[in-house]
């Protein structure tokens, strides 16, 4: 299985400032097409996980500009503009290289500081 | 606009079968990756399995010996049975799409429907 680490567990942020929070797999999430198999969700309180961003860096229909993803291999990276009071909740990364066997990161929690 | 929605028994004793069915509704189950993902209480998500629309079927090696997933077009609805269930099965459990040929994100997802497994 690929294993996947995000860091921090925690995130408290201030809204406006810009935030990021990073996910390591224990593989390269990089497909022969070229692209790196790593989705990015938010799970806001009480509510199903939402997609972000897909494929490492492309942004899901709805998503803000304020999201966007970076990285390659095995280091992610997602990062927030600028911080809203709606951005909280727990960000999970995903890889989907390997399926059967596709596996979450263990979440950041984003909280207002 | 997609719509998913989990049913099924909130409670489930241990050793028998958890079965839950997902309605989709706004669109066809036709050209998509139809999946299941649970997430015990308090903690992190894991993937069960999926079913593509032609019937094939893909499972998460964790559980692969005791979960099946079914399809009914007919209905535009699909099933997840999950056996000898004990305590550690208990979650809220997710039903989600996947759209072809973008990786695999899951861009639809239904609200979760809690199964507590408990005598």
């Amino acid at each position: 299985d690929i294993v996947m680490t995000q860091s921090p567990l925690s995130r408290p942020v201030i809204p406006g400032e810009p935030a990021s929070i990073s996910c390591r797999s224990s593989q390269s999430l990089q497909h022969s097409n070229g692209f790196h198999y790593l989705d990015w969700y938010r799970q806001k309180p009480g509510q199903s996980p939402q997609l972000l961003i897909y494929l490492g860096s492309n942004r899901a229909s709805g998503v803000s500009d304020r999201f966007s993803g970076s990285g390659s291999g095995t280091e992610f990276t997602l990062k927030i503009s600028r911080v809203e009071a709606d951005d909280v909740g727990v960000y999970y990364c995903m890889q989907a290289l390997q399926t059967p066997g596709l596996t979450f990161g263990g979440g950041t929690r984003v909280e207002i500081k | 606009q997609v719509q998913l929605q989990e049913s099924g028994p909130g409670l489930v004793k241990p050793s028998e079968t958890l079965s839950l069915t997902c309605s989709v509704s706004g669109g066809s189950i036709s050209g998509f990756y139809w999946s299941w993902i649970r997430q015990p209480p308090g903690k992190g998500l894991e993937w069960i399995g999926y079913i593509y629309y032609t019937g094939s079927t893909n499972y998460n090696p964790s559980l692969k010996s005791r979960v099946t997933i079914s399809l009914d077009t007919s209905k535009n609805q699909y099933s997840l049975n999950l056996r000898s269930v004990t305590a550690a099965d208990t979650a809220v459990y997710y039903c989600a799409r996947v759209p072809y040929g973008s990786g695999f994100p899951f861009d639809y997802w239904g609200q979760g429907t809690l199964v507590t497994v408990s005598s």
